[in-house]
C-alpha cells in the first residue's frame, strides 16, 4: 500500500522565519497531495492541496511543490508566527480517494 | 455549523462493551471516510463510503468493527468486544467525488477502554 514519510518529526523556528516540511510518497499513482494542520485537541484542518498535474501552488504564506519524479511533496511556511505552531500532517490520496497519512510533524514557532 | 459533525465527542467504556458512533457529513456530500488516530500519530484509514455502498475496509479492520451509512446521509461505526488497543480518536470526513475531492474533518470521537 501507500507509504508517506514526514520529515523532520519536530521542527523549531523563531518568529518570522520560514519552516519548510518535506514529506515521500511511495505509489507513483497518487495524484492528490493535501496538507493538514491540527492543533491539540482539534481536528485536522485543510490547509494547502497540490494535484500531480501541477508543480507548485501558493496561498499566501503557505506553499506547496510537488516532484513527481522524485516522488515528493513539501510545504513551506514563510514568515511564521506563533498561532503557526501545530502538528502538519501530509497525505497521499489512493484508491477511492483514501488518504494515506504521514506521522506528522510538530512546528514549534518561538516568539 | 454545516460541517461534519460526530457524536458523541467522548466516549469511556470498559472492555469488552460495545460502542456506536455517529458521524454526519456535510450534507451534499457522497463519500463518506473512517480513521484511526493514536497519540502522536497520523490518523489511519479504516473504510470509505460513496451514497450507502461501503466501498472499501482496511485490512487492519477487524471483525469486531463494523459500518454502515444506510441512507446514504450519516454514518454509524460500531465496535463490538472493546479491547483497551481500541482507544483512540475515531475521525469521520467527507467528500464530494469526482470534484476537488478534498476532505473534510470532524471533530472526532475519543474512545477510551478501561
Amino acid at each position: 500500500g501507500e507509504n508517506v514519510e514526514q520529515h523532520p518529526s519536530t521542527l523549531s523556528v523563531q518568529e518570522g522565519d520560514s519552516a519548510v516540511i518535506k514529506c515521500t510518497y511511495s505509489d507513483s499513482a497518487s495524484n492528490y497531495f493535501p496538507w493538514y494542520k491540527q492543533e491539540l485537541g482539534k481536528r485536522p484542518q485543510l490547509i494547502i492541496d497540490i494535484r500531480s498535474n501541477v508543480g507548485e501552488k501558493k496561498d499566501q504564506r503557505i506553499a506547496v511543490t510537488l516532484n513527481k519524479t522524485a516522488k515528493h511533496f513539501s510545504l513551506h511556511i514563510t514568515e511564521t508566527q506563533p498561532e503557526d505552531s501545530a502538528v502538519y500532517f501530509c497525505a497521499a490520496a489512493w484508491v477511492g480517494g483514501r488518504l494515506a497519512f504521514g506521522k506528522g510533524n510538530q512546528v514549534v514557532v518561538i516568539p | 455549523d454545516t460541517g461534519v459533525s460526530q457524536d458523541p465527542r467522548h466516549k469511556i467504556t470498559k472492555r469488552g462493551q460495545n460502542v456506536t458512533f455517529r458521524c454526519d457529513p456535510i450534507s451534499e456530500h457522497n463519500r463518506l471516510y473512517w480513521y484511526r488516530q493514536t497519540l502522536g500519530q497520523g490518523p489511519e484509514f479504516l473504510t470509505y463510503f460513496q451514497n450507502e455502498a461501503q466501498l472499501e475496509k482496511s485490512r487492519l479492520l477487524s471483525d469486531r468493527f463494523s459500518a454502515e451509512r444506510p441512507k446514504g446521509s450519516f454514518s454509524t461505526l460500531e465496535i463490538q468486544r472493546t479491547e483497551q488497543g481500541d482507544s483512540a480518536m475515531y475521525l469521520c470526513a467527507s467528500s464530494l467525488a469526482g470534484t476537488t475531492d478534498t476532505q473534510y474533518f470532524g471533530p472526532g470521537t475519543r474512545l477510551t477502554v478501561l
